[in-house]
């Protein structure tokens, strides 16, 4: 069974300094690792994407990497501020014949704090 | 990309009753998604909506509960019938778009049952 696990639950932190969020994920055939950011009262909004050959990406002050042989990502984000108050969410897609199935992580809760 | 709204945004509703939830996408898209979000839990997936044919509905989703319009590559509903306070969730629309099928999802609407 497709799976993905994030961790930490719920981080707190303050204005300024810089956190890792994790993905471990078990989905096969792989296709491709989305994060997702999601405000209180919003929709999800893609912050990367990566595929199977790709193992960072960059988006502003946000990092994805991508471990492909270990199954695991990491989402690292750079002197944060108020507004990266929010859920995010690690997204594996398996491609099935002309189908992508996306399995959701539950996300990992971030609070920064003044 | 992909601009999509939802209406409403949010409702309260009284049990036994029924709301329809309205998707609009800026662009035509083949495939539209509606998932379920309950709190501290990640998306889930209730149906794929296709145009021109009936919804494909996922394990523990009927039709009869959550019938799906489609009537043209820009549109679609969700109806949540015969509610329960185990409805109240959030609802959101998503489409998948382009090589690497970027996934997009709507604002969301905020059920809550009585």
């Amino acid at each position: 069974k497709n799976q993905v696990e994030q961790s930490p639950q719920s981080l707190i932190i303050l204005e300024g300094k810089n956190c890792t969020l994790q993905c471990n994920y078990t989905v096969s055939p792989f296709s491709n690792l989305r994060w997702y950011k999601q405000d209180t009262g919003r929709g999800p909004v893609s912050l990367t994407i990566m595929t199977f050959s790709e193992n960072t990406k960059s988006n502003g002050r946000y990092t994805a990497t991508l471990d492909a042989d270990t199954k695991q990502s990491s989402l690292h984000i750079t002197a944060s501020q108020l507004s990266d108050s929010a859920s995010y969410i690690c997204v594996v897609s398996a491609r099935t014949g002309g189908s992508y199935i996306p399995t959701f992580g539950r996300g990992t809760s971030l609070i920064v704090h003044p | 990309s992909a601009v999509i709204s939802q209406k409403p945004s949010r409702d309260i509703c009284q049990r036994g009753t029924s709301l329809t939830i309205q998707c609009q996408v800026d662009s035509q898209v083949t495939m539209m998604f509606w998932y379920r979000q309950q709190p501290g839990q990640s998306l889930t997936l209730i149906a794929t909506a296709n145009q021109g044919s009936e919804a494909t509905y996922e394990s523990g989703f009927v039709i009869d509960k959550f019938p799906i319009s489609r009537p043209n590559l820009t549109f679609s509903t969700l109806t949540v019938s015969n509610m329960s306070p185990e409805d109240s969730s959030i609802y959101l629309c998503s489409v998948g778009k382009g090589a690497s099928y970027e996934q997009y999802f709507g604002p969301g609407t905020r059920l809550t049952v009585t």
